[in-house]
């Protein structure tokens, strides 16, 4: 089965600490994405990957980090800088040149 | 840069009625405008999406049209069912070498039975 998975769905942290959240996909794209989505907003973007080992900020890169050492791994590190990481976390990817994303199942932080 | 506005944010329509989502975008520039569609708990999944050379695409019971010179396109989904009730979310991409898509803040739609 081809497709992109995250893990974990669910995820409870204290406040202070990091936490990495995984994304694994199997499609051989090329670009991966990492958004965050908060109650009644669209979603924003935090990090994106066109080529392995390179990465560009989006529009809300502050308090997370991410790497791209592999085609189908583009883990997210949310950092205690971030000053309110308890959201909804979707990852994507697409074939490079091409527009249409294909989402994962999302992992939801809580953060205590 | 560009910005996408979606509306209408809740819409309820009766089962088997038409419902009709719109957004217009600011960037003329943009080339490709597709709708997405999020079940509770779930990543948005792709439904249907429309190039600026044509002006409607169709899928059975769903359509996007798209009018350029307004820079508006909209959704519709006709014989609306219990399972089409869910988050959709419109974008549109920047025309460069990123692909980004922006997007609109989504609508829910709720099918009254």
């Amino acid at each position: 089965d081809g497709g992109i998975t995250q893990s974990p769905k669910y995820l409870f942290r204290k406040e202070g600490q990091n936490v990495t959240l995984s994304c694994e996909q199997n499609l051989n794209h090329d670009a991966m994405y990492w958004y965050r989505q908060d109650p009644g907003q669209g979603l924003r973007l935090i990090y994106y990957s066109q080529i392995v080992n390179d990465f560009q900020k989006g529009d809300i890169a502050e308090g997370y980090s991410v790497s791209r050492e592999k085609k189908e791994s583009f883990p997210l590190t949310v950092t205690s800088a971030q000053k309110n990481p308890t959201a909804f976390y979707l990852c994507a990817s697409s074939i490079a040149d091409s527009n249409e994303q294909f989402f994962g199942p999302g992992t939801r932080l809580t953060v205590l | 840069g560009e910005n996408v506005e979606q509306h209408p944010s809740t819409l309820s329509v009766q089962e088997g009625d038409s419902a009709v989502i719109k957004c217009t975008y600011s960037d003329s520039a943009s080339n490709y405008f597709p709708w997405y569609k999020q079940e509770l708990g779930k990543g948005p999944q792709l439904i249907i999406d429309i190039r600026s050379n044509v002006g409607e695409k169709k899928d059975q019971r769903i359509a996007v049209t798209l009018n350029k010179t307004a820079k508006h396109f909209s959704l519709h989904i006709t014989e609306t069912q219990p399972e089409d009730s869910a988050v959709y979310f419109c974008a549109a991409s920047l025309m460069d070498s990123n692909y980004q898509l922006i997007w609109g803040a989504g609508t829910k739609l709720i099918i009254k039975p």
